[in-house]
């Protein structure tokens, strides 16, 4: 069974600060990785995703990839109340299975 | 961004009754679309993988003939409840895929009474 793993939360941060959200999973053969934002009651939407290993920015987001641990992560810098979700990893295009997502709040 | 549009975004019915919801990418051809269900506060449920022109790829624990898929087009799959009961009120979303990844439709959330 492929897994994807995401610590559950929640987590709390102050605003303007760094949140860290962090994802693993159990399929070594996994190509794509994707982070999506979910709002209460609507459906998630696509932040990000990345393929190589390393960095990928866009804006205040910042993707880590390290395919040999397994393990992606989504850092939102300078984090803002609007920034407040549950954070969605998911992986493989072909299958797309999700983490239980992790419940960000930033506290203004 | 690619647009993939559900309906109804809402529906009410009584049980035993079928419930149809529709998904489609407005502005691109999705070979593969995906069905998730969601209960309050838990994570999107992978339900089954819908593939053009063949049968879907249901998980593990879902019925197949409760929650029939049809993925008649490119651009359409659809998603019926049968014989709904209250424990499957829940919100079903669909999603899409394209190379740079599943785009979601609105959801619905569905209300059996």
């Amino acid at each position: 069974q492929k897994e994807v793993e995401q610590n559950s939360g929640p987590l709390s941060v102050p605003e303007g600060a760094i949140a860290s959200l962090n994802c693993t999973y159990s399929d070594r053969g996994s190509q794509s990785f994707f982070w999506y934002r979910q709002y209460s009651g609507k459906s998630p939407e696509l932040i990000m995703s990345i393929y190589s290993n390393g960095d990928k920015e866009d804006g205040r987001f910042t993707a880590q990839l390290n395919k040999a641990s397994q393990y992606v992560s989504l850092l939102i810098r300078d984090s803002q109340p609007s920034d407040s979700a549950t954070y969605l990893c998911a992986v493989n295009i072909d299958d797309m299975r999700f983490g239980a997502g992790t419940r960000l709040t930033v506290k203004p | 961004g690619a647009v993939v549009s559900q309906h109804p975004s809402r529906v009410i019915c009584k049980s035993g009754t079928s419930v149809k919801i529709e998904c489609r990418s407005l502005d691109f051809q999705a070979t593969t679309m995906f069905w998730y269900r969601q209960f309050p506060k838990q994570s999107l449920m992978l339900m089954a993988t819908s593939n053009e022109g063949s049968k879907a790829t249901y998980e593990q624990g879902v019925e197949k003939d409760k929650f029939l898929i049809n993925h008649a087009s490119l651009t359409l799959s659809t998603l019926t409840v049968t014989s709904a009961h209250p424990e499957d009120s829940s919100f079903y979303i669909c999603s899409a895929s394209r190379d740079r990844g599943a785009f979601f439709g609105q959801g619905t959330r569905l209300t059996v009474v």
